[in-house]
């Protein structure tokens, strides 16, 4: 397994400002993922992100709104820029495990509220 | 399009009774399904996984069975205690190697002493 951190574990930032999330693994890993959670609702896949490439991202997630940085094989950074109240979410960043290909482990999240 | 749809909750149950929380997918191919669990303030947690079909899960006195014939993966625990207490996710990963998950909508889960 890996043990993944994320930072800050929570903020309240005020409407079109931005914030970066920081994902920091304790193992090189290959692929990342970022996932938002809004309140009460489930798990939607933002982006996944390579070391090396672009960050790839899902269906209604575009870059200007969420860039993503990979500098190395433990490290990922999640800007949510010009925020609103709708930004208001969990975001989760997770890996996939080594040794099972389609496995992930997540990280504890980062609770973020828009004012 | 692939989806998974899981239980309504919030679901509260006494210390010691029998779960069940239904989980069903829809899927091109042979995803393979997954339990994950939320505690309350941590992050996600593989609980168990099944990869083909009729294969069993099981993880911590919790099963789920990959029934393909009915596009299921039913989570169940015969004795549940109050540290169960947590929100459960069923998931799918659409093709084998594709890595991305799916997840179904969460199940919050209470137990009472």
């Amino acid at each position: 397994s890996a043990v993944i951190s994320q930072k800050p574990s929570r903020d309240i930032c005020q409407r079109g400002t931005s914030l970066t999330i920081q994902c920091q693994v304790d193992s090189q890993v290959t692929m990342m993922f970022w996932y938002r959670q809004q309140p009460g609702q489930s798990l939607t896949l933002i982006a996944t992100a390579n070391q090396g490439s672009e960050a790839t991202y899902e269906s209604g997630f575009v870059i200007d709104k969420f860039p993503i940085s990979r500098p190395n094989l433990t490290f990922s950074t999640l800007t949510v820029s010009n925020m609103s109240p709708e930004d208001s979410s969990i975001y989760l960043c997770s890996v996939a495990a080594w040794d099972s290909y389609n496995e992930q482990f997540f990280g504890p999240g980062t609770r973020l509220t828009v004012l | 399009g692939n989806s998974v749809t899981q239980m309504e909750g919030p679901v509260t149950l006494s210390e010691e009774a029998f779960l069940t929380i239904n989980c069903t997918y829809t899927a091109t191919g042979y995803p393979s399904l997954f339990w994950y669990v939320q505690y309350p303030g941590e992050g996600l947690q593989l609980l168990l996984k099944a990869t083909k079909a009729d294969d069993k899960g099981s993880n911590k006195g919790f099963e789920a069975t990959y029934r393909k014939e009915t596009t299921s993966f039913h989570l169940e625990k015969g004795s549940v205690q109050v540290s169960d207490s947590a929100v459960y996710f069923c998931a799918l990963s659409p093709i084998q190697g594709a890595q991305k998950l799916v997840f179904g909508q969460g199940t919050r889960l209470t137990i009472n002493p």
